[in-house]
């Protein structure tokens, strides 16, 4: 299967600074997503983008698919930001499995 | 409101014991999943289903069973053949059967075996 490596693996910030994230696959990938899972462990789904740029507020995400990688772009970030940001993908042999990094580690400090 | 059921939240078992965590979904969708995720790591997929009385392994299947008997329902049954059954359990729903698309989770189990 695909091997997903997340960068980096951890984030410490303040109050209002920016920060990418980025996400590496070994091989090409469909139905590529980011999401956040808060302290409380929930998982939300923030971005659905196989290709191309989207944004949602404060965040966006950019995928390059030809290059294999993916950005998740935060501003102005909030304490309610904290958390682990994981990105998963569906190799183009893979059959209907996601399979999911190890996370970013998120924490933004008042 | 639409959305993914898991329950309990929290469960204490004895070695030994077989436990069922529950999964619902009122979304109308096809595909259902169940993941387990360990501390400071990422989602491993145990096993899914693209549709009712079907269902596949996942890549770590053993010791847990699946059954999809109705649309809404992933009932994920943790035995006593797990070797190391405490974890966090979620599962979650996508609309289509085919390639998996956008995913939604449930809050997730918190299964501790004593």
């Amino acid at each position: 299967g695909i091997q997903v490596e997340q960068s980096p693996p951890d984030l410490i910030l303040q109050e209002g600074a920016n920060s990418t994230l980025r996400c590496n696959f070994s091989d090409s990938v469909n139905n590529l997503q980011w999401f956040h899972q808060n302290p409380w462990g929930q998982l939300i789904n923030l971005f659905y983008i196989p290709s191309g740029t989207k944004q949602n507020g404060r965040l966006s995400a950019t995928t390059v698919a030809t290059e294999r990688y993916s950005l998740l772009y935060i501003s102005s970030s909030q304490t309610t930001d904290s958390g682990v940001y994981f990105c998963a993908g569906e190799g183009e042999t893979s059959g209907s499995r996601l399979t999911f990094g190890e996370g970013t580690q998120l924490t933004v400090n008042p | 409101d639409g959305g993914i059921t898991q329950s309990p939240k929290y469960l204490f078992r004895k070695e030994g014991q077989n436990v069922t965590l529950s999964c619902e979904q009122n979304l109308n969708h096809d595909a259902m999943y169940w993941y387990r995720q360990d501390p400071g790591q990422g989602l491993r997929l145990i096993y899914y289903s693209q549709i009712v009385n079907d269902f596949q392994k996942g890549d770590i299947a053993e010791g847990y069973s699946v059954s999809r008997e109705k649309k809404e329902s992933f009932p994920l049954t943790v035995t006593s053949a797990q070797k190391n059954p405490t974890a966090f359990y979620l599962c979650a729903s996508s609309p289509t059967g085919g390639n998996t698309g956008e995913l939604f989770f449930g809050e997730g189990s918190r299964l501790t075996v004593l």
